[in-house]
């Protein structure tokens, strides 16, 4: 079974700084990853996704993520933190399998509140 | 544009009143799924289909149900809601063999 765990339900930042969101997940087998992001009173919007080829992943809005292996992580990134970012941010994953319909297991979420 | 619709937005109602979400897809998506989002947990798959006709439960299906008549729609229903019940509902598709799921805006279903 899949399982991801995101660390801290809760971040805030300042305007300006780094943004760092920790995923770490369990998979039995090679995972696919993705990184969700939801504006208030929205759905959920992709924001990059690793699907086995390069291990440092660009997305939108300035974000990255980097899928190690090693350490069964894909924590998310941004240099430079902007008002616009405050969402709730989702890491999730799929085991490729057709089972279950693809899928997708999600993390509890992060809450990101950026501050002026 | 290639999108999830649901309907309705937000419904209030009160326990054991069915009701029925609907789903519908304009990207001839084979694969869909109705997850529901609770806070803490995330999202949960309720129930999913791989096509026409083909249904199956997710990790929490009890006290829902679904159909799928045609490929584009993907309805959710509540026979007998509960408060429970009582959350944030999303349908998405994706294509078969590509593992990026579409999401509709979600449904905020109130059960008093």
């Amino acid at each position: 079974a899949q399982s991801v765990t995101q660390l801290g339900s809760h971040v805030s930042v300042s305007e300006g700084a780094l943004v760092l969101l920790r995923c770490n997940y369990s998979s039995s087998v090679p995972p696919y990853l993705f990184w969700y992001v939801q504006y208030p009173n929205q759905g959920l919007q992709l924001l990059l996704k690793y699907t086995s080829a390069a291990t440092l992943v660009k997305g939108i809005n300035g974000f990255e993520a980097e899928f190690k292996k090693s350490e069964t992580s894909f924590h998310l990134t941004k240099p430079s933190a902007h008002m616009s970012d405050a969402a709730e941010y989702f890491c999730a994953v799929s085991d490729k399998s057709k089972a279950a319909g693809n899928k997708l297991t999600f993390g509890g979420g992060t809450r990101v509140l950026v501050k002026p | 544009e290639a999108q999830v619709t649901q309907n309705p937005r937000y419904l209030i109602t009160v326990t054991g009143k069915k009701l029925t979400v609907t789903c519908s897809q304009n990207m001839n998506h084979e694969y869909m799924s109705w997850y529901r989002q609770d806070p803490g947990l995330g999202l949960r798959q309720i129930y999913y289909s791989m096509n026409v006709e083909v249904t199956d439960k997710g990790d929490v299906p009890e006290g829902y149900k679904v159909s799928r008549k045609e490929k584009r729609n993907f309805p959710l229903i509540l026979e007998s809601p509960s408060p429970n019940q009582t959350s944030l509902y999303f349908c998405a598709s994706n294509r078969d063999g590509d593992y990026e799921q579409y999401f509709g805006p979600g449904t905020r279903l109130t059960v008093t």
